[in-house]
């Protein structure tokens, strides 16, 4: 079984488009994070969410807003895609804030 | 501004050498640190956490140096399997952030 998994592994979309990624952890994990890896494969948090509450929010366009509807899940939608979006978006859980993180396979963006 | 640095490689060391990388934090409220492994096209995988007082696990030694800011790893009798990204982390006290360095390449040749 897959502790941590992503839909969609692959997702190319055109610029200005609307695109959601799915994440869903059966660890039992309290919490949940969005990270963003470039091209330079630089891996940088972009939300967190404990026990379906919003903890970080880094400097992150509002195009992207991310939704916790139970702690298993956690997506992210992102409005009005422009190139500089296309990354590989991982998404990850621990137990708590404070323990070690575990992440999914990731969904590699390509805008064009 | 919390950074952490690592030296990106890459690193290309003969099967059964022993290899170390450093990461160096600035932040010196950092209360937990990782070292994670990400092969080509792959999630980072974590390899181990760090400890005060070190830790061991096989052939990967992991130490922190809390006085000059950095953590290592130690890799001995390197295989070829162990050809991958190191990625260090650090973790401030009571935060949720993981700071991830950029990585250090290591390919391990025949």
């Amino acid at each position: 079984d897959t502790a941590v998994s992503q839909t969609p592994k692959y997702l190319v979309t055109q610029m200005g488009n609307d695109k959601s990624i799915k994440c869903e952890q059966n660890l039992g994990h309290d919490t949940m994070y969005w990270y963003k890896q470039d091209s330079k494969k630089f891996l940088k948090i972009m939300f967190s969410y404990n026990n379906k509450e919003l903890i970080i929010n880094e400097t992150v366009p509002n195009r992207f807003s991310p939704k916790s509807p139970d702690k298993a899940h956690l997506n992210l939608h992102i409005n009005s895609l422009e190139l500089g979006d296309s990354a590989v978006y991982f998404c990850a859980s621990s137990q708590n804030g404070l323990a070690e993180q575990y992440f999914g396979p990731g969904t590699r963006l390509t805008v064009t | 501004r919390k950074e952490v640095e690592q030296d990106p490689g890459p690193f290309n060391v003969p099967e059964g050498a022993t290899v170390a990388f450093n990461c160096t934090y600035s932040n010196s409220a950092s209360q937990s640190f990782f070292w994670y492994r990400q092969d080509c096209r792959k999630e980072p995988k974590l390899l181990m956490s760090v400890y005060s007082s070190g830790n061991e696990d096989g052939r990967f030694t992991a130490q922190l140096n809390r006085a000059s800011q950095y953590i290592s790893l130690l890799i001995r009798d390197s295989k070829l399997s162990d050809s991958a990204t190191y990625l260090c982390a650090e973790q401030g006290a009571g935060s949720y952030q993981l700071t991830f360095g950029k990585g250090t390449k290591l390919s391990v040749i025949p």
